[in-house]
């Protein structure tokens, strides 16, 4: 098993660019979610998902898109890119919303 | 609203001494409670569960946390602090909504520091 695999690691944008951070699970996981991590304030969920085809919000959703389609990927779209989104984004996953996380190695973004 | 409060960003012990890492909440309802801890440069490790069998939760490393739901608070202990413990800890709460969904949310995080 691959586990949670997260890409890129590392990413450098210009302001109003997009882009899809990736993320994969193969442990067939019901709950994924995408979070970010800045000093000082934790991890904030950004967009989480309990099952294919269903998606909600977290705490800091806006400037970021995801879908569901299948029950392995959840990316992670920033649709214009801003230098207030410059974090740590972590994607995570669980059998079932409750029970451990497993977490993906991180993605450092930059946005210039 | 609901919330999750880590009362310190910062807390330093000596090798030896006890910890105690402190965790308030605010829900309508019993929430699912964590601790999750974050070494340096490394991902996040799971530390132990709160699941309602027990308000005394045992973890792993010798940490142990106690559910108190009158003070809505899920503090983190160990009798012992070890160097290999300086680490950033997360307290974790899910706030169930409705049709099975729930968001997993991640206190502020307390940084502790082991002196030798």
């Amino acid at each position: 098993n691959a586990g949670v695999t997260q890409t890129p690691k590392f990413q450098v944008l210009k302001t109003g660019q997009s882009m899809t951070l990736q993320c994969a699970q193969d442990m067939n996981h019901e709950y994924m979610s995408w979070y970010r991590q800045d000093p000082g304030m934790g991890l904030r969920l950004i967009h989480y998902s309990v099952g294919a085809g269903i998606t909600d919000q977290g705490e800091v959703p806006n400037g970021y898109n995801v879908s569901r389609s299948t029950t392995e990927d959840f990316p992670l779209r920033l649709l214009s890119a801003a230098p207030s989104q410059t974090s740590v984004y972590f994607c995570a996953s669980s059998y079932q919303l409750g029970e451990k996380l497993f977490f993906g190695s991180g993605t450092q973004l930059s946005v210039l | 609203a609901q919330s999750v409060t880590q009362l310190d960003s910062h807390v330093s012990v000596s090798e030896g001494t006890p910890v105690l890492l402190r965790c308030n909440y605010s829900s309508s309802y019993s929430p699912s409670l964590f601790w999750y801890v974050q070494h340096p440069n490394k991902g996040l490790q799971l530390l132990l569960k709160y699941t309602s069998a027990a308000t005394l939760v045992k973890g792993i490393n010798g940490f142990e946390a106690e559910f108190k739901k009158s003070e809505t608070s899920f503090h983190l202990t160990k009798p012992s602090a070890h160097m290999s413990d300086a680490a950033e800890y997360f307290c974790v709460v899910i706030f169930h909504g409705s049709s099975n969904t729930g968001k997993l949310i991640f206190g502020q995080g307390t940084t502790l520091q082991v002196k030798p």
